[in-house]
């Protein structure tokens, strides 16, 4: 089955605690880009790959940072977090760019205490 | 600066009702217009994606429109259903000084009532 897989689906951390999301697809899509969805903002995207090795900010990447090494994986690393990452995220993918329709996985709920 | 509205906020409609959600962005000059929907606690799904090129697309009892030149695009439902209730978002994707960027609506909140 097509799909864009995240883990964990949930999480609760402290300040200060490195942590990693996870999120892999198996269309072989060139574009990758990671989300977050607060009340009242909508999504907004942080960060997106349009290729391997290739990263670009989105238009709130303070606090995070991707990595782009293999076609299939995007993880997203929050190297300190604070309470304002406290956040749900979404992972998607397409085909080769924003031109071509997005899928998205099935979200990460992070806690930051 | 890209702006994406959607209205009304919340709809609530009796089953069988076809209605009309929304969609209006500040700058015509996009790639495309996508339409998902969200159910509570889920990611979202893909519904319709629009080209900047194309007037309109239609799956199954969902039709979708794009009038580039002002702004808008609107989702149209025909026959609604008790399955229909999630939040419908609609996400604009453009170019912005060589880079790709997308803009979502918050999306509109929508219930039918047995």
């Amino acid at each position: 089955e097509a799909q864009v897989t995240q883990n964990p689906r949930y999480l609760i951390t402290v300040t200060g605690k490195k942590l990693t999301v996870t999120c892999s697809q198996n269309m072989n899509h060139e574009y990758m880009s990671w989300y977050r969805q607060d009340p009242g903002l909508g999504l907004r995207q942080i960060y997106y790959s349009m290729n391997v090795e290739v990263t670009d900010k989105g238009d709130v990447p303070e606090g995070y940072k991707v990595s782009r090494k293999e076609k299939r994986n995007f993880p997203l690393i929050l190297e300190s977090p604070s309470p304002n990452q406290t956040s749900l995220y979404f992972c998607a993918s397409s085909l080769d760019g924003l031109a071509y329709e997005q899928f998205f996985g099935p979200g990460t709920r992070l806690t930051v205490l | 600066k890209q702006e994406v509205t959607q209205i009304p906020a919340a709809l609530s409609v009796p089953e069988g009702e076809n209605l009309v959600l929304n969609c209006s962005f500040t700058d015509s000059a996009i790639y495309n217009l996508q339409w998902f929907r969200q159910d509570p606690g889920k990611g979202l799904t893909s519904l319709l994606l629009i080209q900047s090129s194309q007037r309109e697309q239609t799956s199954g009892r969902l039709n979708a429109s794009l009038d580039k030149s002002s702004g808008r695009s609107t989702l149209y439902i025909a026959a609604s259903q008790p399955g229909d209730s999630a939040t419908y978002l609609c996400a604009v994707s453009f170019d912005s000084g060589g880079y790709q960027k997308v803009t979502f609506g918050i999306g509109t909140k929508l219930q039918v009532i047995p």
